[in-house]
């Protein structure tokens, strides 16, 4: 079957560390891999996208690798803050107006 | 950056009522637009995919005739719940794709529907 995870539910780091969200998918090949940030009672907004020949991707404090053979997307977030503090969603896109999201990770940024 | 404005933010109605939701592209022109709803914790569900001039796709398991699609410009779709009930109750957000291509979707803010 064709799934999609992202690793844990909900993920508590210490501010100023480094926060690690991993999505995991079986069964699919995505063109595109992205990653949204978004807050409660909010729409996602988008930060990153990383295409399926490309291994990582940076902006500022963010980066993304993709490795299509593990069928896996890691997102960094470095020098964390408190105002990171959001729910993540990875999105695999095909390229053909369809987009699958993850059901998301909740990070929270312990001051 | 691209904006997508919905409206309303949240609404409450009665059983039976039907509820309208507009998505906008305010500064730029979406041949395609998206509409998912989210239930608490769990995952945007893509419920249709809508294209301007023609029909909206449906999902598995979404009833066409319950979520009425309209996309009848560049920079509007429109999601009409009809006969809401209890189990309608979700937050439906829409989402847009810029005319000229680019991959990232551009989403609205979301409408938190709650029939009574």
């Amino acid at each position: 079957s064709q799934k999609i995870e992202q690793n844990s539910e909900a993920l508590n780091i210490q501010e100023g560390k480094t926060a690690t969200l991993t999505c995991n998918y079986t069964n699919y090949s995505p063109a595109y891999l992205q990653w949204y940030r978004q807050d409660p009672g909010r729409g996602p907004v988008f930060l990153l996208l990383i295409r399926e020949n490309e291994k990582e991707k940076r902006k500022e404090r963010l980066k993304v690798t993709f490795d299509t053979t593990l069928k896996q997307s890691l997102f960094h977030i470095t020098a964390s803050q408190p105002a990171d503090s959001a729910t993540y969603l990875c999105a695999l896109d095909f390229g053909d107006d369809k987009i699958i999201f993850g059901k998301g990770t909740r990070l929270h940024i312990l001051p | 950056g691209a904006v997508v404005s919905q409206h309303p933010s949240w609404v409450i109605c009665k059983s039976g009522t039907s509820v309208k939701i507009e998505c906008r592209s305010l500064d730029f022109q979406a041949t395609t637009m998206f509409w998912y709803r989210q239930f608490p914790k769990q995952s945007l569900m893509l419920m249709a995919t809508s294209n301007e001039g023609s029909k909206a796709t449906y999902e598995q398991g979404v009833e066409k005739d319950k979520f009425l699609i309209n996309h009848a410009s560049l920079t509007l779709s429109t999601l009409t719940v009809t006969s809401a009930h209890p189990e309608d109750s979700s937050f439906y957000i829409c989402s847009a794709r810029h005319l000229r291509g680019s991959e990232k979707l551009f989403f609205g803010s979301g409408t938190q529907l709650s029939v009574l």
